[in-house]
């Protein structure tokens, strides 16, 4: 079964400020999909950034980039210059090879004026 | 805007009772994914449809039901409601069966509350 740990409940950033989340996965599967996803407090799900496991270079999306450790079984979010709108919670999510995403708890980001 | 269609927003209704939430998927998607977040239990995958076919199948109670129709809209029946079925149910959608492109774009998502 696999598991996606994110040991973060909750961060506070200044404004302007970079932040990162970390995630940590487990899988024995050799292909799979790294999913960040912001829910802010109106409840959508917005998709961020995607990495899937044999790519080489490390995703990135505008202020959102992916450190992506395979070794290490990581996937922490960076995000660049915080801005007020960034507060919401960020979930990170796994594909298997059985298509399935699995979530992790999720991490509280507060951005301070 | 992610293109994910879901209805109706909000839904209260009460404990033995049943409910179907509807989800129209991006246009050219062709697999449809069932989430369910609570407080207690976080984000639960329910069932995937791909083309009209269940795919895989997660936590869903035998209460639960879905199915993909031709047009490639989707609807998740619940019976026998309970408290505890209080959620916020998300559908997803994705061009292909695996999301292997990456892109998977959820909905607003259907909130629940039974009373």
């Amino acid at each position: 079964a696999q598991k996606i740990t994110q040991t973060q409940p909750g961060m506070f950033v200044q404004e302007k400020e970079a932040v990162t989340l970390d995630c940590t996965y487990d899988t024995s599967d050799q292909s799979y999909g790294l999913f960040w996803y912001k829910q802010p407090s109106s409840g959508e799900m917005i998709f961020l950034i995607y990495q899937g496991s044999y790519d080489e270079q490390n995703a990135t999306e505008g202020r959102y980039s992916l450190n992506f450790q395979k070794a290490r079984k990581s996937a922490n979010l960076v995000i660049s210059a915080s801005q007020l709108g960034d507060s919401a919670m960020y979930f990170c999510a796994m594909r298997d090879m059985g298509y399935k995403l699995s979530f992790g708890a999720g991490t509280t980001v507060t951005v301070r004026a | 805007d992610s293109g994910v269609t879901q209805t109706p927003k909000h839904l209260i209704t009460a404990t033995g009772q049943r409910v179907t939430l509807r989800c129209s998927p991006r246009s050219g998607d062709l697999s449809v994914y069932w989430y369910q977040q609570s407080l207690d239990q976080g984000l639960q995958f329910l069932i995937q449809y791909y083309n009209g076919e269940e795919r895989a199948k997660g936590n869903i109670l035998e209460r639960f039901s879905a199915q993909q129709f031709p047009d490639l809209h989707s609807e998740l029946n619940l019976s026998s409601l309970e408290l505890g079925d209080s959620a916020l149910y998300f559908c997803a959608s994705s061009v292909d069966e695996g999301m292997v492109t990456g892109e998977l774009f959820f909905g607003e998502g259907s909130r629940l509350t039974v009373l």
